[in-house]
């Protein structure tokens, strides 16, 4: 069974820094890109980072692109998110996922990992 | 970037009854087009991509089409286990990967 699970979140004060991560399990990981997309709360869903299968290439949302850094493992099967000087607007459900290609080019997303909720609040 | 709006916001429909659901692009973006649905509390789920292959394990109810900035997403029969909300999202221009912002479908 393909699998996502992640680990990480919680409670931070805005300045601070959180990792994420998510272990893969069930494909072969290193054959994936992989992504970060987040949920504000009641809001809808905004993708966040993604990072090539051999990890040489990462692509950011403006909002986060100095501040967050995507990374993985492939020995290890596992997909991070550093998110660093966190602000208020963060505040949301981060969910890792495995992005499926087209014509060798990320396409759509499958499956998704259970989320996790980061809040960023003094 | 591509903006993607999606319509209505919220859809009531009666149970068996059909369910369609828009997404426009602000921009072509051929047929590179998915639908996720995602229950309340729940991760999204892969419902259609190609604009209109079901993913693996989807019901035949839902079905996709549509091609460069016009999309809809039908329910032919609506189930009580339909209710969620549904996400178009583009991959035809990236980065970013752009989203819709969704259409929460209820039952009248």
């Amino acid at each position: 069974e393909v699998q996502l699970v992640q680990s990480g979140g919680g409670l931070v004060q805005p300045g601070e820094s959180l990792r994420l991560s998510c272990a893969a399990s069930g494909f072969t990981f290193n054959n994936y890109w992989m992504t970060w997309v987040r949920q504000a709360p009641g809001k809808g869903l905004e993708w966040v980072a993604i990072i090539k299968k051999d990890g040489s290439e990462t692509f950011y949302v403006d909002s986060v692109r100095g501040r967050f850094a995507i990374s993985r493992d492939n020995a290890e099967n596992s997909l991070y998110l550093q998110m660093n000087s966190l602000r208020d607007e963060d505040t949301a459900v981060y969910y890792c996922a495995r992005f499926l290609e087209w014509i060798s080019i990320p396409g759509w997303v499958d499956p998704w990992g259970q989320g996790t909720l980061v809040t960023v609040s003094s | 970037d591509i903006v993607m709006t999606q319509s209505p916001v919220t859809l009531s429909v009666s149970p068996g009854e059909r369910a369609t659901l828009s997404c426009r692009a602000s921009g072509s973006v051929n047929r590179n087009l998915a639908w996720y649905q995602q229950k309340p509390g729940q991760a999204p789920r892969l419902l259609i991509y190609g604009a209109s292959t079901r993913a693996t394990g989807i019901p035949s109810r839902f079905s996709g089409s549509g091609s460069g900035t016009e999309f809809t997403l039908t329910i032919s029969s609506l189930q009580s286990e339909d209710v969620a909300v549904y996400y178009c999202q583009q991959y035809n221009n990236w980065p970013p990967w752009t989203f819709g912002q969704g259409t929460k479908v209820e039952i009248k």
